[in-house]
């Protein structure tokens, strides 16, 4: 079945220094991919998608781009902040279906 | 204009007891969805609705959990006679059409149940 799988938390970064978040997926057809935030004590939030193999997602300095040939959509920053410490999940909709299939979720922490 | 909202944002129970968490979605749109997110578990679908009816309720746990949708909006997800492993935080999503690749959830702040 479809499923996604993100990097293990937690990860402890400098203010200003590069973030990757690892996702990959496993789907049978063409899904959309997701990045949602959820900041403590809040909701979650859409940060950016794709739709379609080679798009690219951007938003707030993050930027994530659909690999098909690798299944993969990682998630990018140049320069971190402290404001970025959040848990962050990637998630895939298989189209076809109607619920998101989540990954566990990556904590980050961004210290001054 | 407004998010999707929730409440209760928090409700402790007793174990045995029945609860009601309701959802209102964003106004137009069609699709809702509720999911469970437990401490260290990652988001478990729960239910979805079309309108007012679930052609998907595969999600819910057991059978002491429930959800009815009424005139294509508010929502409300029932637990009967509750567990100390309901405890939770209960998520609403909607999402304007509720199919396609396009289509995006935007989620509720939640509702964090604690069973005692």
């Amino acid at each position: 079945g479809d499923s996604v799988t993100q990097m293990e938390g937690p990860v402890t970064l400098s203010e200003e220094a590069f973030l990757t978040i690892n996702c990959t997926y496993t789907a049978t057809g063409y899904p959309s991919l997701f990045w949602y935030v959820q900041y403590p004590g809040e909701g979650l939030q859409l940060l950016l998608k794709a739709t379609k193999a080679d798009d690219k997602g951007s938003n707030k300095g993050f930027e994530a781009t659909y690999r098909k040939e690798t299944t993969s959509f990682h998630l990018e920053k140049g320069s971190v902040q402290v404001s970025d410490s959040a848990v962050y999940f990637c998630a895939l909709n298989p189209g076809n279906n109607r619920k998101l299939i989540w990954g566990l979720g990556t904590s980050l922490a961004v210290n001054p | 204009g407004a998010g999707v909202s929730q409440s209760p944002s928090n409700k402790v129970t007793e174990k045995g007891k029945d609860v009601e968490l309701r959802c209102d979605p964003i106004s137009g749109h069609t699709a809702l969805y509720w999911y469970r997110q437990s401490l260290g578990q990652g988001l478990e679908f729960l239910i979805y609705f079309q309108g007012n009816s679930a052609p998907d309720k595969s999600g819910l746990p057991s059978d002491r959990f429930s959800a009815e949708r009424t005139g294509g909006s508010v929502s409300t997800l029932t637990i009967q006679r509750t567990q100390q492993e309901d405890s939770a935080v209960y998520l609403c999503a909607s999402s304007l059409l509720g199919q396609g690749l396009t289509d995006t959830q935007y989620f509720g702040p939640g509702t964090r149940l604690t069973v005692l």
